[in-house]
């Protein structure tokens, strides 16, 4: 079965780094593109940006332009995002999906990751 | 890219049915069928609920309904049960290469 395993709870401090692993099983991680959306305490879902697994290919939203860097380990099968420069209203909990390039849905989520920016 | 408008709540007993909106633009909702529903109960994650506007994945209720016209994309729950009480938020593929979500509907169940 289709899974995505997130890495576990993060504290950091403003101005730091932070980097989410999401490792991925049940089927060809290549064919599908990860989605990495955020939800900040008691607010909507957020879009971060994607990667094509297969190609490298990435995007991110312009909100983020600058802060925000996907990667993945084909021989892993794991998909990392990497956001630096924290601030506190980074504060939330990310999540990887899985898309298939050109059908516009994300079929399968991560459990969350609880990124907390604090001093 | 600004969020998708949604209303923050929508309500009914059970068996009635409701429906949420979600309003876009000419360069998200009105452009593409790339229109999705997700489902989320407290502390979970989000889960699919309704694809490419209207299309229903496997081992989803049937209860569950997609619709679009012109910028506006619509969700209907058919025969509200208990279990259907959760945030309900839609999305969309841009003209930008990019997506975008809605504001999020908080479903009651009277």
């Amino acid at each position: 079965q289709v899974q995505l395993v997130q890495s576990g709870a993060e504290l950091k401090k403003p101005g730091t780094s932070v980097r989410i692993s999401c490792e991925a099983s049940g089927y060809t991680f290549r064919t599908y593109s990860i989605q990495w959306v955020r939800q900040a305490p008691g607010q909507s879902l957020e879009w971060v940006g994607w990667i094509n697994a297969g190609t490298g290919q990435t995007r991110s939203s312009q909100k983020f332009q600058g802060r925000v860097a996907f990667s993945r380990d084909t021989y892993a099968t794991t998909a990392y995002m990497h956001l630096s420069s924290l601030r506190s209203d980074d504060t939330a909990v990310y999540y990887c999906s899985r898309d298939l390039p050109d059908t516009g849905f994300f079929d399968y989520w991560g459990q969350g990751t609880l990124v907390t920016v604090s001093s | 890219q600004s969020a998708l408008t949604q209303p923050a709540s929508v309500s009914g007993s059970p068996g009635q049915s409701i429906t949420i909106s979600c309003t876009g633009t000419s360069s998200d909702v009105g452009t593409y069928d790339y229109v999705s529903w997700y489902q989320q109960h407290p502390g979970k994650a989000p889960k699919l609920t309704i694809c490419q506007v209207t299309r229903r994945p496997s081992g989803v209720s049937d209860r569950f309904s997609g619709s679009k016209s012109g910028n506006t994309a619509s969700l209907t729950i058919s025969g509200l049960q208990p279990e259907d009480e959760a945030d309900y938020y839609c999305s969309s593929y841009t003209t930008s290469n990019t997506y975008v979500f809605g504001t999020g509907t908080k479903v009651t169940v009277l």
